[in-house]
């Protein structure tokens, strides 16, 4: 079964400056898909970027950016020029690649609950 | 476009009483997903629907929880009984359904907060 760790419950920023969150992840599929979603207090997750596993590029989202290492199972994200905004729980999640033509759920981890001072 | 909406947004009840929550996914997206979010902890999937079929609910404890995806629209999640564990946030989510586009996002509703005492 696949799992999702973060390991870092909480993490504190100093407005404009740059934080990364980790993430890892355990699997032995080949073909998946690596998430980060905000969750606000207002509870809508809301996707941050994304990344599939067969892409070697890191992908990039504005101030966000991850750090994809496939070896090491290791996803983590890094928010540039930190706004007060950006202060929210943080999950890592992991989906599987195509199968069968039916997209399968999201395995979350715990997240990092993200504070941002002005 | 309009978002998953989701009815209600905060429900306590008594332990033992029943409970129903309602999902209404972005027009036109086949799949949808309920997740169980307890304090703490990432959401968890409950179950999922393609169109108005289940594709996955293994880990719905079924003694207990019903859902039913009528016409493939709208979706309806019940408790009964409810034990003080069901305390949680109960999110709705659901993606477009299209072949080899896994990496397709979900789009979640702003959740129910659940209280059981």
């Amino acid at each position: 079964a696949q799992t999702v760790t973060q390991s870092q419950p909480e993490m504190s920023v100093q407005e404009a400056e740059t934080v990364t969150l980790s993430c890892t992840y355990d699997t032995s599929e080949s073909d998946y898909y690596l998430f980060w979603y905000k969750q606000p207090p207002s509870r809508q997750m809301i996707l941050v970027i994304r990344q599939e596993a067969y892409k070697q590029q890191n992908a990039t989202e504005n101030r966000f950016s991850v750090n994809f290492q496939k070896a090491a199972k290791s996803f983590s994200l890094k928010i540039s020029d930190s706004q007060l905004g950006d202060a929210a729980m943080y999950f890592c999640a992991y989906r599987r690649g195509n199968y069968g033509g039916s997209q399968g759920n999201l395995i979350f981890g715990k997240g990092t609950k993200l504070s941002v001072k002005p | 476009e309009a978002g998953v909406a989701q009815s209600p947004r905060y429900k306590i009840i008594e332990k033992r009483q029943s409970v129903a929550f309602w999902c209404n996914p972005i027009s036109g997206h086949a799949t949808l997903y309920w997740y169980q979010q307890i304090l703490g902890q990432g959401p968890k999937l409950l179950i999922q629907f393609q169109n108005n079929g289940v594709v996955d609910d293994s880990q719905l404890p079924k003694d207990r929880f019903s859902a039913e995806r009528l016409k493939g629209v709208d979706s309806t999640l019940k408790i009964q009984p409810a034990k003080l564990e069901d305390s949680a946030v109960y999110l709705c989510a659901s993606s477009p359904h299209r072949i080899k586009q896994a990496g397709d996002q979900q789009y979640f509703g702003p959740g129910t907060r659940l209280t059981v005492t």
